[in-house]
């Protein structure tokens, strides 16, 4: 158990552009979703807490109206990447927290989507 | 803020040695986790540690969280090539709902 999917997996756009990255958890509930950024050879960057149903919760330094997130139900958040630019290309990953876990406190990571922006 | 770091930030080991990761917390913590992520992949959850104290195994990986919850470790016995990749620490700290992770420690092991 405890599958978290992201899509997609690879992503190339254009400068200017949009992109949309979706995080899936396959066979739990997960109240609780979060964007992590990650660069080469570095340690995972909190962007934000997504919490269903409600706005999520934006690190500082993080703009909320370029990265955008939608936890519209109890097992899919979204990222939305507004008018990207070529220093947004980076490996974005989500995870989930399975909150009905007795200790409910892991998070279950996505495999990632790599973002590159020309 | 709350600040996690991690020692050795690279850790090149005999394949066969041990070897030991450290991380430290600038504020206390409720609990620390460990995870595991193999190049080109993602973080993978290996284990919590809650009390104070608490040595928790894993075949050959030893955790530890210290009496003042401020720091922990993992260490690993008789590394093997399947142990390469990047040990992450992630530490929460009381009254916060986030996880703050460390730096990592890279792993690679020579044959």
């Amino acid at each position: 158990g405890a599958v978290v999917s992201q899509h997609p997996s690879r992503v190339i756009c254009k400068s200017g552009t949009s992109v949309k990255i979706e995080c899936r958890s396959l066979d739990f509930q997960a109240t609780t979703m979060f964007w992590y950024r990650q660069f080469p050879k570095k340690s995972l960057m909190l962007m934000a807490t997504s919490n269903e149903g409600s706005k999520a919760t934006y690190e500082q330094g993080v703009e909320k109206d370029k990265f955008l997130i939608n936890h519209a139900s109890l097992t899919l958040s979204t990222l939305t990447v507004t008018s990207a630019h070529p220093e947004d290309s980076s490996f974005y990953i989500c995870s989930a927290r399975w909150s009905q876990r007795e200790s409910g406190e892991e998070q279950y990571f996505g495999p990632g989507t790599r973002l590159t922006v020309t | 803020g709350q600040q996690v770091m991690q020692i050795p930030q690279y850790q090149h080991v005999q394949e066969g040695e041990d070897f030991t990761t450290y991380c430290n917390s600038s504020t206390t913590l409720s609990n620390i986790q460990w995870y595991k992520q193999r190049p080109g992949g993602h973080p993978v959850f290996l284990i919590q540690l809650v009390k104070s104290g608490e040595v928790k195994k894993q075949k050959r990986l030893t955790f530890q969280f210290g009496e003042a919850k401020k720091n922990s470790s993992l260490h690993i016995t008789a590394t093997q090539t399947t142990d390469v990749g990047t040990y992450f620490c992630a530490g929460r700290a009381t009254n916060d709902y986030k996880l703050s992770f460390g730096a990592g420690t890279t792993v690679t092991v020579r044959a």
